[in-house]
């Protein structure tokens, strides 16, 4: 099956600097990248995606890069504010292609003021 | 903008005994899920629900746990014999495209206290 892996653990960053998280996934068939935010008690929450037919994708100060060959993606968020702080989830989905979003064990960013 | 809902936000039970946690997926909604998430770990896949049977499932939804579409509406997971180490937060999600190429929206999870 599919196995994701993700670093760093926990994050910590002053505001405005730069943060970036990376994922490793193993099954060369997975087509979709998901990355979920959760805060404290809340759900996940989807902030961006990539499918495998492209390298990046951006929005706003988010932005998703994508490798194929390497087998990894990475998220990178600019000028961090400390409402960015939250627990940060990367996926992939299953090498049956359907159902199954594999998630990293998530990585802590913590921002501050 | 329309989300899904769980049923109840936390649920405590004893060891044994049965429980059912009901979520109502976004209406247009085609494809349904189950998630755990034990406490500080990883959000873990349990089942999808297409058309009205299981597509797939992880080796951690064994006999003890089934889903149900009882209605236009509703999409429950069973826990029949809860044991300790279900204890976790459960998150429902719905997509309206298969998840190639579709956004899976969560739920606000049901969180399980098995005593």
């Amino acid at each position: 099956g599919e196995n994701v892996e993700q670093h760093p653990s926990t994050l910590s960053v002053q505001e405005g600097d730069s943060a970036v998280i990376k994922c490793t996934y193993s099954d060369s068939a997975s087509n979709y990248f998901p990355w979920y935010k959760q805060e404290l008690g809340k759900r996940p929450q989807l902030i961006i995606d990539i499918r495998s037919n492209v390298g990046e994708k951006k929005d706003q100060r988010i932005a998703v890069t994508l490798n194929k060959t390497a087998k990894h993606f990475s998220l990178h968020i600019t000028e961090t504010q400390p409402e960015d702080s939250a627990v940060y989830f990367c996926a992939a989905n299953g090498p049956s292609g359907y159902s199954t979003l594999t998630f990293g064990k998530g990585t802590m960013l913590l921002v501050s003021p | 903008e329309p989300e899904v809902t769980q049923t109840p936000s936390h649920q405590v039970t004893q060891m044994g005994q049965e429980v059912i946690l009901r979520c109502v997926p976004i209406s247009n909604h085609l494809y349904f899920y189950w998630y755990r998430q034990i406490l500080g770990q990883k959000v873990e896949f349990l089942v999808s629900f297409y058309n009205n049977e299981i597509s797939e499932k992880s080796e951690i939804f064994d006999d003890q746990f089934s889903v149900e579409r009882p209605d236009g509406s509703n999409f429950t997971l069973k826990i029949r014999s809860t044991k300790l180490e279900d204890s976790a937060m459960y998150f429902c999600a719905s997509s309206l495209r298969d998840p190639r190429s579709g956004e899976q929206f969560f739920g606000p999870g049901t969180r399980l206290t098995v005593l």
